[in-house]
């Protein structure tokens, strides 16, 4: 257990309205990502974050933008949703393994549908 | 482009017999490898790794094999169980790590 929750868990809401989704980490673990995951396309990164106010995009970064003003906490923000923007979306972090590699442990999702 | 690529969308298994998942990439600096396995509405769990340096890497009934030469990795499932029904991502990072590639996933059902 990566100490990762999210929320919300569900969350329904009208095309063009502004949705914010938090993920939050105990583990004060540097890097942490955003993904969707949509059938057929597996996880898509979205946009990550490197440390504090140090964020990057990912291959789907289009109508998402995110912010880390605390290590805990990944804000995604989706400035006006649209129904392509309904999925499923999870919150990671990265964690250094003893041989010096790297793996990613993700948080339980939220599950967005935008109407 | 997709850099990590899961051509089997399902896969459905006796009980007891073994499952092989396959998975292809085409970045060859890609140098760590993993697997992560995923139950409906929970996140992706860890399952296994592999690193470039090895072609193979047990942790109980999950095995992965990993091919350079032919960029391609495999996971063994022996012997597979109904729980093991779920979707499997492989995925794939270099160097710094910074991003992880995921393929499409598998979804394998095992069959009682």
């Amino acid at each position: 257990d990566a100490g990762i929750t999210q929320s919300p868990r569900h969350k329904v809401t009208e095309t063009g309205t502004p949705v914010t989704l938090r993920c939050h980490q105990t583990e004060n673990h540097r890097y942490m990502y955003w993904y969707r995951q949509d059938p057929g396309h597996g996880l898509r990164l979205i946009h990550y974050s490197y440390g504090v106010k140090d964020t990057d995009k990912g291959e789907v970064s289009d109508g998402y933008s995110v912010s880390r003003s605390k290590t805990e906490d990944f804000l995604l923000t989706l400035e006006s949703a649209t129904s392509s923007q309904t999925s499923v979306y999870f919150c990671a972090i990265r964690d250094r393994t003893s041989g010096g590699y790297y793996e990613q442990y993700f948080g339980p999702g939220t599950r967005l549908t935008v109407t | 482009d997709q850099q990590v690529k899961q051509n089997s969308p399902s896969l459905s298994v006796q009980e007891g017999r073994i499952s092989i998942l396959n998975c292809d990439y085409t970045n060859s600096m890609f140098d760590y490898f993993l697997w992560y396995k995923k139950y409906p509405a929970e996140g992706p769990t860890f399952l296994i790794s592999i690193s470039s340096i090895k072609d193979k890497n047990e942790d109980g009934r999950f095995t992965v094999f990993l091919n350079k030469s032919a960029k391609h990795l495999s996971l063994h499932i022996v012997p597979s169980q109904p729980g093991d029904s779920a979707v499997y991502f492989c995925a794939a990072s270099r160097g710094t790590g910074n991003q992880f590639y995921f393929g499409t996933g598998t979804s394998l059902t095992v069959i009682p």
